[in-house]
């Protein structure tokens, strides 16, 4: 099972639509969760941390379930610009000890949003 | 706003060449990181940094070498470059005290001929 797995989609939807992608996690000792944009040949970018009780910035809210270990992020009232690929990231422990960590990077969620 | 910058965005290099990927970050970081992006593989990392002279081993380190002698300067060498090493490289930095959100740079697309 991968680290971190997402449906790589493509999502197509249009203008105005609500969209959802989930992202899940294997290792329970994750702590850290992050999703950032990546625009085509661009380098990524955060968009938004993700909180225990969940966070939302404006049209875009990031959930937290640790039970069963996934976060999801909700786009509101899709724009044109929200088309990318969103990738999902994971801190998780990188020794036994747990003294460090690392990031782990899902492959990404694409989506395109259509007139 | 914080600078990652990469010397090259474009570099067309032949089998067996030596080829150096610089990364420069104007924010005083102390964490720096190079990746390399291939479709349905992701983000993988090769090597990265914590301090200045300091470097470690990231998932995929196999033909490759760093060099970090000066803070905002972390490099990444091919010590002879290959084919299957052609790839998107991105150069990230995050502050000691963030909580591993990375900056990354605009990418080095490398194609070794």
């Amino acid at each position: 099972r991968k680290e971190v797995e997402q449906d790589p989609g493509p999502f197509n939807v249009p203008e105005g639509a609500t969209v959802a992608f989930n992202c899940t996690y294997s290792n329970s000792a994750s702590q850290s969760f992050f999703w950032y944009r990546q625009d085509c040949r661009k380098e990524p970018k955060l968009l938004m941390s993700v909180y225990s009780s969940g966070n939302e910035d404006g049209r875009f809210t990031a959930q937290l379930n640790r039970a069963s270990q996934y976060i999801s992020l909700l786009i509101r009232d899709s724009k044109l610009s929200d088309s990318a690929t969103y990738l999902c990231v994971v801190n998780i422990p990188s020794d036994n000890a747990g003294n460090n960590r690392k990031l782990i990077w899902g492959l990404g969620t694409s989506l395109a949003v259509n007139p | 706003d914080v600078k990652v910058t990469q010397s090259s965005r474009y570099l067309v290099k032949r089998t067996g060449e030596k080829v150096f990927l610089e990364c420069v970050q104007d924010m005083d970081h102390e964490n720096m990181f190079w990746y390399r992006q291939d479709p349905g593989l992701g983000l993988r990392l090769i090597y990265f940094s914590y301090d200045v002279k300091m470097k470690e081993k990231g998932d995929i380190p196999e033909g490759y070498s760093v060099s970090r002698e000066k803070k905002e300067r972390f490099s990444l060498i091919l010590e002879s470059a290959s084919t299957n090493q052609t790839s998107m490289y991105l150069c990230a930095s995050r502050p000691g005290t963030a909580k591993n959100i990375q900056y990354f740079g605009a990418g080095t697309r490398l194609s070794v001929l």
